[in-house]
């Protein structure tokens, strides 16, 4: 059964400050997902990652993929309020379907 | 494209009552999920279909849920009779296996449940 773990669950980070978010899973997969949820919104689409050492930056979010370690990661640098949100990782299952982890959330103070 | 569509967006109803959610998804998308998210659980997959045919409905909590998809472009999910641990937000999103978007799933805006 194809797992997902993420950590931390919740980030309290102050602006200008650099951290990382990590997305373990547990069997092998070929694409990797990021989402983004602000407080009472729906889940909106970051980041698609689909082969071993894909990275790709938007703005201050950087993800990356090591499909042999099976481990994403999502480094945010120089934080800022505006990205204060919660995060999830989602790993692609066998039959089309997605596979979440319970997600980060993320809180950016001044 | 317009997106994934929602309806009703808030639903109050009283216990024991039916409720009826509805979900058109992206045209063109093969695959339809219906999640339910709330702050005890967190998002959980209830059912999803590709091409109209239910692939696993193991998500779904009990018999008093049904979801249906009688054509590509329209789901519903039915709640009889509903229950005050029932409300939640339930997301629908679909989904193209294709070269573009690589199953990348695409969330409507969520239709928030109160059952009082």
């Amino acid at each position: 059964e194809l797992k997902v773990e993420q950590n931390p669950l919740f980030l309290s980070m102050q602006e200008g400050k650099n951290y990382t978010i990590y997305c373990n899973y547990s069997t092998t997969s070929d694409r990797l997902y990021w989402y983004r949820q602000d407080p009472g919104k729906s889940l909106e689409s970051l980041f698609v990652l689909l082969s071993n050492g894909a990275v790709k930056q938007e703005g201050r979010l950087m993800a990356s993929l090591d499909t042999k370690a099976r481990l994403s990661t999502l480094h945010i640098t120089a934080a800022v309020h505006d990205l204060s949100a919660t995060y999830f990782c989602a790993v692609g299952g066998s039959q089309g379907n997605l596979i979440f982890g319970k997600g980060t959330k993320l809180s950016v103070k001044p | 494209d317009a997106g994934v569509i929602q309806s009703p967006r808030h639903e109050v109803t009283e216990m024991g009552q039916e409720v009826t959610l509805r979900c058109k998804p992206i045209s063109g998308h093969d695959y339809l999920f219906w999640y339910r998210q709330t702050m005890m659980r967190g998002l959980e997959l209830l059912i999803y279909f590709n091409n109209n045919v239910p692939i696993d409905d193991s998500g779904m909590p009990e018999d008093r849920f049904s979801a249906k998809m009688p054509n590509a472009s329209f789901s519903t999910l039915k709640i009889q009779p509903s229950e005050p641990r029932d409300s939640a937000v339930y997301f629908c999103a679909s989904s193209d296996p294709g070269q573009g978007t690589y199953n990348e799933q695409f969330f409507g805006p969520g239709t928030r449940l109160t059952v009082l």
